[in-house]
């Protein structure tokens, strides 16, 4: 059982360039969610869904798209990489909502020149 | 504006004593409160809940304590293990919001 997995573990990125950051759980959950950590900011949501064809922001969704098309997966995309978006981003699932413990991948520290 | 806040960024304590690792948040409608733990290269892991109909909540050596007219929650560790030097996250949510807030976190360092 692999929980959630998180790939790449790192990532460079020019200024301008695009990516996607993967996430996929195997635990048939419902709720899937996108954070940010930085320094002396802990954890900020980006975008979150509670099901397969629903998303909705967060308090950070500037910069990053995201889609659901299944349950398993739920990527991050960012459309034209900032220096500002150099950080740690985690991908979290639970069951069915937030009142329920989160599950987190290892995630994906990103580091944009 | 944070809604939950964290003040205290690190603790040190020893081996065998308390910790006590604080919180704050503003925003009354939140009804439900968590705390994950982080190790350094991994992700956050659920450690304990509180609903707001409850001022206490146990689970072994951790015991969440809420106070809702002062808009505070604290968890306790005891004894404190070398295992538990972390980084502690609070958090909260409530009803319909499908959202998480987390405050900024504090390093807890248990010395020997």
């Amino acid at each position: 059982n692999a929980g959630v997995t998180q790939t790449p573990k790192f990532q460079v990125l020019k200024t301008g360039q695009s990516m996607t950051l993967q996430c996929a759980q195997d635990m048939n959950h419902e709720y899937m969610s996108w954070y940010r950590q930085d320094p002396g900011m802990g954890l900020r949501l980006i975008h979150y869904s509670v099901g397969a064809g629903i998303t909705d922001q967060g308090e950070v969704p500037n910069g990053y798209n995201v889609s659901r098309s299944t349950t398993e997966d739920f990527p991050l995309r960012l459309l034209s990489a900032a220096p500002s978006q150099t950080s740690v981003y985690f991908c979290a699932s639970s069951y069915d909502t937030v009142y329920e413990k989160l599950f987190f991948g290892s995630g994906t520290q990103l580091s944009v020149l | 504006d944070q809604q939950v806040k964290q003040n205290s960024p690190s603790l040190s304590v020893q081996e065998g004593r308390i910790s006590i690792l604080n919180c704050d948040y503003t925003n009354s409608m939140f009804d439900y409160f968590l705390w994950y733990k982080k190790y350094p290269a991994e992700g956050p892991t659920f450690l304990i809940s509180i609903s707001s109909i409850k001022d206490k909540n146990e689970d072994g050596r951790f015991t969440v304590f809420l106070n809702k007219s002062a808009k505070h929650l604290s968890l306790h560790i005891v004894p404190s293990q070398p295992g538990d030097s972390a980084v502690y996250f609070c958090a909260a949510t409530n009803q319909g919001a499908q959202k998480l807030v987390f405050g900024q976190g504090t390093r807890l360092t248990i010395n020997p």
